[in-house]
């Protein structure tokens, strides 16, 4: 079957680093997404990974790999703004993406 | 540019109604999708459709129904709703369904609460 594995909710201190994990199995595999959510709103693209390695966008960096299924997503200088959920989804064989639950991110200050 | 819109934004249903949500987006692109959002479970493929005239069925088909007469409109009909068809309705698009680096882009999404 395909599933997609991440943490429930993290807890940070604001100006710290957090990594957020996820594990994958899909049938097929054409890359995985995090997106960010907050709270009643739509969930929005941070990043894509398809090859092996560490992509990194400002604050937010994404790491592959595809040989153990698992990807992260750290998050440095956090602000209080970063306080969201950020689901993991992987792209599947049909390009359909299987989401993760989520995982709630709070930060304190 | 709005991207996409959907309406309404909240609803309350009564069991047994026949309810169609909107999607329309402006961005020209082929692929469409509704989802479901309930908590604790992540977002569940309802239907989509990679090109107008054609539409698929996803991950939790039952009890809905969509159409694609155009580009731009993707209506998710709920024929009968049921009280557990209670979720967060997200209506996403993206360029062609076909490639697996495209970016999906959301619309705020639909609040149902079925009673």
């Amino acid at each position: 079957g395909q599933n997609i594995d991440q943490p429930t909710e993290m807890t940070a201190t604001e100006g710290a680093i957090v990594q957020i994990n996820c594990t994958y199995q899909t049938s097929g595999f054409n890359g995985l997404f995090w997106y960010q959510q907050h709270a009643g709103e739509a969930p929005t693209f941070l990043s894509y990974n398809v090859l092996d390695g560490l992509e990194e966008k400002g604050r937010f960096s994404s790491f592959l790999s595809r040989s153990k299924g698992y990807s992260y997503l750290l998050l440095k200088e956090l602000q209080m703004k970063d306080s969201a959920s950020y689901l993991c989804a992987a792209s599947d064989s049909n390009y359909q993406l299987i989401w993760g639950a989520g995982t709630k991110l709070i930060i304190k200050p | 540019i709005a991207g996409i819109t959907q309406a309404p934004t909240s609803q309350i249903l009564a069991a047994g109604r026949r309810m169609t949500l909107r999607c329309t987006q402006d961005m020209r692109h082929n692929a469409m999708y509704w989802y479901r959002q309930d908590l604790g479970l992540g977002l569940r493929l309802i239907h989509y459709s990679n090109t107008a005239g054609t539409t698929g069925k996803g991950e939790v088909p039952d009890g809905y129904s969509v159409s694609r007469a155009n580009t731009d409109d993707f209506p998710l009909t709920l024929a009968s709703a049921v009280p557990s068809q209670t979720s967060v309705y997200f209506c996403a698009s993206s360029e062609t369904g076909t490639s697996g680096e495209e970016t999906q882009y959301f619309g705020p999404g639909t609040r149902l609460l079925v009673l």
